[in-house]
């Protein structure tokens, strides 16, 4: 059965630094989701993606993230420079259709010191 | 989309059935009613959706209220593996988010 890969698992890393994200969506999914889930709380969500536009985001993506599609496969979530309150679990989504039914990954826990 | 509630935990035998409840009773005809789970802290796992019809699929079934304002996710043979958060999310036929609230904690105990 396919399935929604993200990669890492882990990632630790220091206040102020960039991380990226990855994620490779079922192939033939077309709308590309990130939420996130701080430890002890709701998962949230942060950007959907679409034809190469984000289609709608929550005021939790300010200008520090980013997604890009580099190419055919992956979908990234970049944090240009991380804060403390970025850690938590970073999820990426995908569906057929806009109204289609989201599958989710397995999620990468980010850690920032 | 309209507000879900659902209890906040709920225990269940092994091997019997659990009855997970949702209230929706702001819900408009166009949005759907999705059941998701979390197992720790994964991602979070599709389980059924319906409209106003009941669903059943190899995981669960779904009972949709005739008046659509509440539904009851039926495991029908809980095991330990389904101890998990369950989240009734309502969802619009526009607009791409899911919006998760705090779900319902079901310890299935031996």
């Amino acid at each position: 059965e396919p399935e929604v890969t993200q990669t890492p698992s882990h990632q630790v890393t220091q206040m102020g630094q960039e991380v990226i994200l990855r994620c490779v969506p079922i192939s033939n999914h077309l709308y590309f989701y990130w939420y996130r889930q701080i430890l002890g709380q709701k998962v949230e969500f942060l950007v959907s993606f679409y034809n190469n536009e984000i289609s709608e985001k929550s005021e939790i993506f300010d200008d520090q993230f980013s997604v890009e599609r580099p190419d055919g496969s992956n979908f990234t979530l970049k944090i240009r420079s991380t804060k403390l309150e970025d850690s938590a679990m970073y999820f990426c989504a995908s569906s057929e259709g806009q109204t289609e039914t989201q599958y989710f990954g397995p999620g990468t826990r980010l850690l920032v010191l | 989309d309209a507000k879900t509630t659902q209890p906040p935990s709920m225990d269940c035998a092994e091997g019997r059935a659990a009855n997970l409840p949702c209230n929706h009773s702001t819900i408009s005809g166009n949005e759907y009613v999705y059941w998701y789970r979390q197992i720790h802290s994964q991602g979070p796992q599709y389980i059924i959706h319906g409209l106003k019809n009941n669903e059943t699929n190899e995981m669960a079934s779904l009972i949709i209220t005739e008046d659509r304002k509440s539904s009851t996710l039926i495991l029908p043979h809980a095991t330990l593996r389904d101890t998990a958060v369950y989240y009734c999310i309502v969802r619009g036929t526009y607009g791409n988010k899911l919006v998760f609230g705090a779900g319902t904690i079901l310890r299935v105990k031996s």
